[in-house]
């Protein structure tokens, strides 16, 4: 069974750092294209980053809200995604759910498994 | 980037209804449109991907089409356990991103 766990939500100052943890069982994790995927409280879902695999050198795919603030990474040999956040902002405050890619193509590049989500606060 | 516009964003609809829920691009995006269900509180799952194949175990009265720039999601006959937020996703090319959103409630 696919299972995505996302941990290292907590209570920020707006301009604060925090790191996001997804543990990922179930599945082949270094066969996969990983993204982050969050959802302000009461509104829609916005797309975050990606992160392909080592055979495309780990290379990454940001929104341009979040572009220059936050870093995608992965350790595939321990089956885990992270989100390095920095310079936050109150409209940074959303849940933020780790998702896994169904393929390597833009014909596959949907979400297939996500997680339960981990809540950001960021506020003074 | 590609914009989503769902619509309705909202509709009240009674068990045993016909519900179809409408998506249209800023620009074409071949037929590479995912349709996602969202309850409170819960991460969303896919139905739906490439406009119009059926994730896996997912109840067959749920159907998509289109192909361009717009697209639709229809549920054939609604059941309690649907009433949810619906969204599409376009996978087309980067950034990917969402339409806004159709919560289905119940009439």
């Amino acid at each position: 069974e696919v299972q995505l766990v996302e941990s290292g939500g907590v209570l920020v100052q707006p301009g604060g750092s925090l790191r996001l943890s997804c543990a990922a069982s179930g599945f082949i994790f270094s066969d996969h294209y990983m993204d982050w995927v969050r959802q302000a409280p009461g509104k829609g879902l916005e797309w975050v980053g990606r992160i392909r695999k080592k055979d495309q050198s780990y290379t990454t795919e940001y929104a341009a809200s979040v572009k220059d603030r936050f870093t995608i990474s992965r350790d595939d040999s321990k089956s885990s995604l992270y989100l390095q956040m920095s310079s936050l902002r109150t409209e940074d405050t959303a849940v933020y759910y780790c998702a896994r890619s169904a393929g390597t193509s833009f014909l596959s590049a949907y979400f297939d498994y996500s997680g339960q989500g981990t809540l950001v606060t960021v506020s003074s | 980037d590609i914009q989503l516009t769902q619509s309705p964003s909202f509709l009240s609809a009674s068990v045993g209804d016909r519900v179809t829920i409408t998506c249209r691009a800023s620009q074409g995006i071949r037929g590479y449109l995912a349709w996602y269900q969202q309850k409170p509180g819960k991460a969303p799952k896919l139905l739906i991907y490439a406009a119009s194949t059926l994730q896996s175990g997912v109840p067959s009265r749920f159907s998509g089409s289109g192909s361009g720039t717009e697209f639709t999601l229809t549920i054939s006959s609604l059941q309690p356990e649907d009433f949810a937020t619906y969204y599409c996703q376009q996978h087309n090319s980067y950034p990917l991103t969402f339409g806004g959103g159709a919560k289905v409630e119940i009439k």
